[in-house]
């Protein structure tokens, strides 16, 4: 079965500062989506990658899938308040179907 | 918009209950995932319907049922409840149906139930 591993498990960084937080898979990556999560709440999806090389940008945050499909890349530029919550990458697998594996997730806290 | 709605919000059972978590979404859309989420652990698919009328196991079936009511409904029994499955529980949809080899379509989730058993 694929296997998620994100990096770090936990952030803590001041306003305004960069971040990159990662993701690698166990396998090659089919489809991945990155998600936020606010305390307590739903998830909110950010953006999906399919193509070894792809990069998405939303706001302040891009995402990147590498050339190899096994690991993908979040990074915030210039980090607010807002950005904080727990982020999390989830793989879509080999074989037919929607089903996803998450990894772990990452708790970013952002210090004003 | 409502998108994936899911009742109740907080829930607290003694061993041995039954309960039924519920989710609808109103995006036609036609695939619903129930997930829990647990420490450290991530999101585990428990069951998926990926259209109308089908359902099939995910990575944690093990206690749960599921019942794909209509497109809009799809909802999580727990016969016999157990302290392990104190979690909290995620209903998802998604425009995607098994008529897609893979898909692109993300999946879209609800607030979340959080679920105590004592």
């Amino acid at each position: 079965s694929q296997e998620l591993e994100q990096s770090p498990q936990s952030l803590i960084v001041q306003e305004g500062k960069n971040l990159t937080i990662n993701c690698t898979s166990s396998k090659t990556l089919y489809g991945l989506y990155w998600y936020k999560q606010k305390y307590g709440e739903g998830l909110i999806f950010l953006m999906m990658l399919q193509k070894g090389g792809e990069e998405k940008s939303h706001e302040k945050i891009t995402a990147k899938l590498d050339e190899k499909k096994q690991q993908s890349s979040l990074h915030i530029t210039a980090s607010q308040p807002s950005h904080a919550g727990i982020y999390l990458c989830g793989a879509l697998g080999g074989n037919a179907g929607n089903m996803l594996t998450f990894g772990g997730g990452t708790r970013l806290m952002v210090k004003p | 918009n409502a998108g994936v709605t899911q009742t109740p919000k907080f829930q607290v059972l003694k061993t041995g209950q039954s309960m039924t978590l519920q989710c609808a979404q109103d995006m036609n859309h036609n695939s619903m995932y129930w997930y829990r989420q647990d420490p450290g652990m991530g999101l585990r698919l428990i069951y998926y319907s990926a259209s109308e009328g089908t359902t099939d196991k995910g990575e944690v079936p093990n206690g749960y049922n599921v019942s794909r009511l209509n497109k809009r409904e799809f909802s999580l029994r727990l016969e016999s409840a157990a302290p392990s499955q104190t979690s909290v529980y995620f209903c998802a949809s998604s425009l995607w149906d098994s008529g897609y080899a893979m898909s692109n379509q993300p999946q879209h989730f609800g607030d979340g139930t959080r679920l105590s058993i004592l």
